[in-house]
């Protein structure tokens, strides 16, 4: 298994168009995250799915933001209308609660740049 | 309270040295708390992780320190090397409820040859 990954790595897209990300997890973790960072910071927890259930929304998650994880495998995340604030880098994690540590990881995120 | 403070912000150690960071948190109810590394333009990559029930966990380089009772853990980084030069995050977690990491600021560690 190669980890997380993630689609595209970066992305352009001009103000009030819509973009949708990727991420196929490690395939025998059963929870999948999306979160947020910007310049500087540390992330910030967007969502997250135990199998295809989307159990938690940040307040962060506005109604322009969807995320989908239709056979509990890989996940999309979808921003319509894009504002220029939404200029981030987003990550996909995945993890196992199966196994003693979890094994929370990270992929390498996709970068989306609201011109 | 679901905060997570990290300190320092900043530090710079001699290749061969020992590098710190410690983080403290508020709510006892977190149940995992990872170390992070992160280059520029990366995502983060999970450098070692503690359950509560541990007080010491090392992983090669990387050890982290957990003291319940203060409410703070620490990574420390032995023989530190130029590659290490990279931003550190510690985080916490209530895994048991869901898994939602709370990040600390961020330290940016500088090694020098």
């Amino acid at each position: 298994d190669t980890g997380v990954s993630q689609d595209p790595r970066h992305k352009i897209t001009k103000r009030g168009q819509n973009v949708t990300f990727r991420c196929d997890p490690i395939s025998e973790h059963n929870r999948l995250y999306w979160y947020r960072q910007t310049l500087g910071q540390g992330p910030e927890f967007l969502t997250y799915f135990q199998n295809e259930a989307q159990l938690e929304k940040s307040r962060l998650l506005s109604d322009r933001f969807s995320a989908e994880r239709p056979k509990g495998s890989f996940s999309t995340l979808e921003i319509q209308r894009t504002e220029q604030g939404d200029s981030a880098m987003y990550l996909c994690a995945s993890s196992n609660t199966g196994t003693v540590d979890y094994g929370y990881t990270f992929g390498s995120g996709t970068r989306l740049t609201v011109v | 309270q679901q905060q997570v403070k990290q300190s320092p912000q900043s530090l710079i150690v001699q290749k061969g040295g020992i590098s710190i960071i410690n983080c403290a948190y508020e709510n006892t109810a977190f149940d995992y708390f990872p170390w992070y590394q992160q280059f520029p333009g990366k995502g983060p990559a999970l450098l070692i992780a503690i359950r509560p029930d541990v007080s010491e966990k090392k992983e090669g380089r990387f050890t982290i320190s957990f003291n319940k009772s203060a409410k703070q853990f620490s990574l420390h980084i032995m023989d530190s090397q130029p590659g290490d030069s990279a931003t550190y995050f510690c985080a916490a977690s209530y895994y048991n409820q869901g898994g939602k990491l709370i990040f600390g600021q961020g330290t940016e560690l500088s090694v020098k040859p």
